[in-house]
């Protein structure tokens, strides 16, 4: 079955690297997302990756996939007070259906 | 190209009541889902529709159902409205019924009193 894990909080100062991690069970997972979520707001879509691959970077965020290990990363580079936010992993798996299974979220608080 | 759009934002309800949600998809878009996100239990998969069919459905009770039109709208209703089912409900559209990019919605924050 279908299950996705991250820890809670982080906690990181302004201009540090974050990393924020996740691991999911289903190996037939096909993509995997990273979803931001500020107050009050919706989900954006921040990046995914296939699963085919290892390692994806869109500007100051970098995707780490170890499918071995079952374990997705989401590092932010020069973090910013407006990186503040919960940030969600997501999959999805084949099924002719789109059906995504998310994460509990991993609420980042950046320091001034 | 504009995004998911989903009506109202803010909705107040009495228990016992019913309540429709309307999203409309990114044009072009032909799958439409639904998902409950509350402090509790995060967020939960309702189902998904895809060209007016009932694609999957999560593990929720009969009050929610769901149908999607031939313009690729879709809406949601929950009938016999609870206390519990008080929460942000968000829309998902992808192009396809394969492992797209699904894009979110603002959601619409429902809170039944």
């Amino acid at each position: 079955g279908e299950d996705v894990e991250q820890s809670l909080f982080l906690s990181v100062r302004e201009g540090d690297s974050s990393v924020i991690n996740c691991t999911y069970t289903d190996s037939s997972s096909t993509y995997l997302y990273w979803y931001k979520q500020e107050p009050g707001a919706g989900l954006q879509l921040l990046t995914y990756i296939f699963s085919n691959m290892d390692m994806k970077q869109d500007q100051r965020l970098t995707v780490l996939l170890n499918k071995k290990d079952k374990h997705l990363s989401l590092r932010i580079a020069d973090t910013q007070t407006g990186d503040s936010a919960i940030y969600f992993c997501a999959e999805s798996v084949p099924g002719g259906y789109q059906k995504v299974t998310f994460g509990t979220g991993t609420k980042l608080q950046v320091i001034p | 190209k504009a995004g998911v759009t989903q009506t109202p934002r803010y909705l107040i309800k009495t228990r016992g009541q019913q309540v429709t949600l309307s999203c409309s998809p990114i044009s072009g878009h032909r799958s439409v889902s639904w998902y409950q996100q509350t402090p509790g239990q995060g967020l939960q998969f309702l189902f998904e529709y895809f060209s007016e069919t009932q694609r999957n459905k999560g593990n929720f009770p009969g009050r929610f159902s769901g149908r999607q039109f031939s313009n690729s709208r879709s809406e949601m209703n929950v009938s016999t409205l609870e206390l519990g089912d008080s929460a942000l409900y968000l829309c998902a559209s992808s192009s396809t019924t394969g492992n797209t990019e699904a894009f979110f919605g603002q959601g619409t924050r429902l809170t039944v009193v």
